[in-house]
């Protein structure tokens, strides 16, 4: 079995200012990782994604995450926020080998970002 | 190339009635998975197909249906539509590899009055 936790529903940051959502996970599995964001009336679009190699992952628009094993987290961060971050973003678990193979993604429930000025 | 498209964007239907949406994945993928985005329930996969097989089923009744042709498009069916039902329906395609990402469309509005 496998689930996610995503410790915050909001966040509000200033522009320019750190960004930093939370994520748990809990996986039976040896885990794959990834971060969405989803921004109003669009589809989802990947940010990273942790498959095994690196823990420290860099993903698109300057955001990383790390994988940390022994805390079961996969916090998302960027050093600075632009007003185009604001959006809903969802931090995603499968496991790295499903029986059977394919793809199913458990997510998190989301953590909306809002930036302000 | 082309992203995944999904028909049709929006949509309205009577509860009891049943509805079809369809998902055109990204040329080349085989894999294609869906997912269903409520504000109470969040985003739960209901399942995927491979190369016209439902490879991976979420826990949905039965009314939620699906299949695959031979291009790859999916079409998503559900039966005796109930309030519930009314949710952003997400489709998503994924190349051959485990653990490659899933490219998402845009989704179906689907409301149930």
């Amino acid at each position: 079995a496998q689930s996610v936790t995503q410790l915050d529903s909001h966040v509000s940051v200033s522009e320019g200012t750190p960004v930093l959502l939370r994520c748990n996970y809990s996986s039976s599995y040896s885990p794959s990782l990834f971060w969405y964001v989803q921004h109003p009336n669009k589809g989802l679009q990947l940010l990273l994604k942790y498959t095994s190699a690196a823990t420290l992952v860099k993903g698109i628009n300057g955001f990383e995450a790390e994988f940390k094993k022994s805390e079961t987290s996969f916090h998302l961060t960027k050093p600075s926020a632009h007003m185009s971050d604001a959006a809903e973003y969802f931090c995603v678990v499968t496991p790295r080998v499903l029986t059977g193979g394919g793809n199913k993604l458990t997510f998190g429930t989301g953590t909306q970002l809002k930036v302000e000025l | 190339k082309a992203g995944v498209t999904q028909t049709p964007r929006y949509l309205i239907k009577t509860r009891g009635q049943q509805v079809t949406l369809s998902c055109s994945p990204i040329s080349g993928h085989r894999s294609v998975s869906w997912y269903q985005q409520t504000p109470g329930q969040g985003l739960q996969f209901l399942f995927e197909y491979f190369s016209e097989t439902q490879r991976n089923k979420g826990n949905f009744p039965g009314r939620f249906s699906g299949r695959q042709f031979s291009n790859s498009r999916s079409e998503m069916n559900v039966s005796t539509l109930e309030l519930g039902d009314s949710a952003l329906y997400l489709c998503a395609s994924s190349g051959d590899r485990a653990n490659t990402e899933a490219f998402f469309g845009q989704g179906t509005r689907l409301t149930v009055v």
